[in-house]
C-alpha cells in the first residue's frame, strides 16, 4: 500500500507570497491532518478534514487555510508569507480521524520564506 | 504546565541497553497515546500505539500506560546504533482529537 504523497518536497518563497502545499492520504483513508514543524515549537497541529469538512482546527491565523477534495486529497494555503511561516509542513492520514485511529505522516513539505 | 512533556535529552545508552523513554501529560481526559520515531531530516514514523493501562510489547519496543500517573513511556530492548533519532510522544484528548506532541526526546545509541 503506498503511503501518504506530499507535493512539493521543498519550496522557496518571499515574504508577501502565498503557497499552496498538496497532500494524498494513504488510499482508504478519509481523514486528513496538517502540521507545521519548528525547531521552537515542535510539531503543531493546523488543521483536520474529514469528508471535505474542516472538523478541528488549531491555534493559527487566518492565512493558514485548507480544504479536501472528494477523493480526499488535500491541500493547504498560506498567504502573505511570512519569515516565521518557515518550516516543515507535515500532513497525516488516518482511516476515519477518531482518536483510536492511528495517523500515518507523509515526508512533508520544507517551506523556506525569505 | 505543557500539554506533553518530555526530557528533550540526549539520552545516551550504550549499544545493546534498554534505552527508556518517558513521558507526562496534563489532561486526563486523553485516551489515546503514540510514540513516534523521527530522524535527522525526514518525518515521524509511527512505532507504538497504546489506548489502556499497562504494557504493550511489538518486537524490541514496550510501551507502558498509567493513566492515574498520567505517564507513558517506551522502552526499547537491544538498542541499535540504528535507533539513533527523536522520538516523539503524542496525545489524542477526546473521541475525535488532534495529535499533541511534545517536544521528543533524542536517543543516541553508542557502538
Amino acid at each position: 500500500k503506498a503511503g501518504v504523497t506530499q507535493t512539493p518536497r521543498y519550496l522557496i518563497k518571499t515574504r508577501g507570497q502565498q503557497v499552496t502545499l498538496s497532500c494524498s492520504p494513504i488510499s482508504g483513508h478519509r481523514s486528513v491532518s496538517w502540521y507545521q514543524q519548528t525547531p521552537g515549537q515542535g510539531l503543531q497541529f493546523l488543521f483536520e478534514y474529514f469528508s471535505e469538512t474542516q472538523r478541528n482546527k488549531g491555534n493559527f491565523p487566518g492565512r493558514f487555510s485548507g480544504r479536501q477534495f472528494s477523493n480526499s486529497r488535500s491541500e493547504m494555503n498560506v498567504s502573505t508569507l511570512e519569515l516565521g511561516d518557515s518550516a516543515l509542513y507535515l500532513c497525516a492520514s488516518s482511516w476515519i480521524g477518531l482518536a483510536y485511529n492511528e495517523q500515518f505522516f507523509g515526508p512533508g513539505t520544507r517551506l523556506t520564506v525569505l | 504546565q505543557k500539554e506533553v512533556e518530555q526530557n528533550s535529552g540526549p539520552l545516551s545508552v550504550p549499544e545493546g541497553a534498554i534505552a527508556s523513554l518517558n513521558c507526562t501529560y496534563s489532561d486526563r481526559v486523553s485516551q489515546s497515546f503514540f510514540w513516534y520515531r523521527q530522524y535527522s531530516g525526514k518525518s515521524p514514523e509511527l512505532i507504538m500505539s497504546i489506548y489502556s493501562n499497562g504494557d504493550k510489547e511489538d518486537g524490541r519496543f514496550t510501551a507502558q500506560l498509567n493513566k492515574a500517573s498520567q505517564y507513558v513511556s517506551l522502552l526499547i530492548r537491544d538498542s541499535q546504533p540504528s535507533d539513533s533519532a527523536t522520538y516523539l510522544c503524542a496525545v489524542i484528548r477526546g473521541s475525535q482529537g488532534n495529535l499533541i506532541f511534545g517536544k521528543g526526546t533524542k536517543l543516541s545509541v553508542k557502538p
